[in-house]
């Protein structure tokens, strides 16, 4: 059982490079999410998709944009890359709430640094 | 705004210690409170979840406490070891969506 699959781990771009990150969970979860973790601001939330077909934006949302293109896969795309844009990256998934536990799962993370 | 708040930044410990990790959040209605341990370079990994209605949960020498109306919860761990040594976020879910996070305990436990 895989969880959330995060690619690709490592990405350096240069200023104004667009790419994509990919997320894909095998837990037949309904909510997936993308945060960004920074020294000292801790993990803030990018965007999220509470189910197939909706999103919404979180607390860091410029600069982002999303697609949930089925139940397992949600990706972040980054349209011109900026410095300040280096971090870590965390795609998450969870069930129902009336899960028992309803546990958020991550992804390991990409390492994404922007010169 | 909600805001989660973890004491201390840092703690290093010798192996053997029972220790105490605190979190606060600044309102109360929450969905649950969660725990994760997250290693260099590494994601993070679930360790409990506690129930707004729930007051601990217990795991192997791990035991989380929730006080929800004074807006606290504590992670207890029991004879450490130095494979605990790691970094302990906490996380409140407030709307049923997202988690909010706090900014961590880095815990060293030598041996």
């Amino acid at each position: 059982n895989a969880g959330v699959t995060q690619t690709p781990k490592f990405q350096v771009l240069k200023t104004g490079q667009s790419m994509t990150l990919q997320c894909a969970q095998d837990m037949n979860h309904n909510s997936m999410y993308w945060y960004r973790q920074d020294p000292g601001m801790g993990l803030r939330l990018i965007y999220y998709s509470a189910s197939e077909g909706t999103t919404d934006k979180g607390e860091v949302p410029n600069g982002y944009n999303v697609s949930r293109l089925n139940k397992r896969e949600f990706s972040l795309r980054l349209e011109s890359a900026a410095p300040s844009q280096t971090s870590v990256y965390f795609c998450a998934s969870r069930g129902l709430l009336r899960d028992s536990p309803p546990t958020q799962h991550f992804g390991d993370g990409t390492r994404l640094s922007i010169l | 705004k909600q805001e989660v708040t973890q004491i201390p930044a840092a703690l290093s410990v010798p192996e053997g210690e029972n220790l105490v990790l605190n979190c606060s959040f600044t309102d109360s209605a929450i969905y649950n409170l969660q725990w994760f341990r997250q290693d260099p370079g590494k994601g993070l990994t679930s360790l409990l979840l506690i129930q707004s209605s729930q007051r601990e949960q217990t795991s192997g020498r791990l035991n989380a406490s929730l006080d929800k109306s004074s807006g606290r919860s504590t992670l207890y761990i029991a004879a450490s070891q130095p494979g605990d040594s790691a970094t302990y976020l906490c996380a409140v879910n407030q709307a049923g969506t997202a988690l909010i996070f706090g900014k961590g305990t880095t815990l060293s436990v030598s041996s």
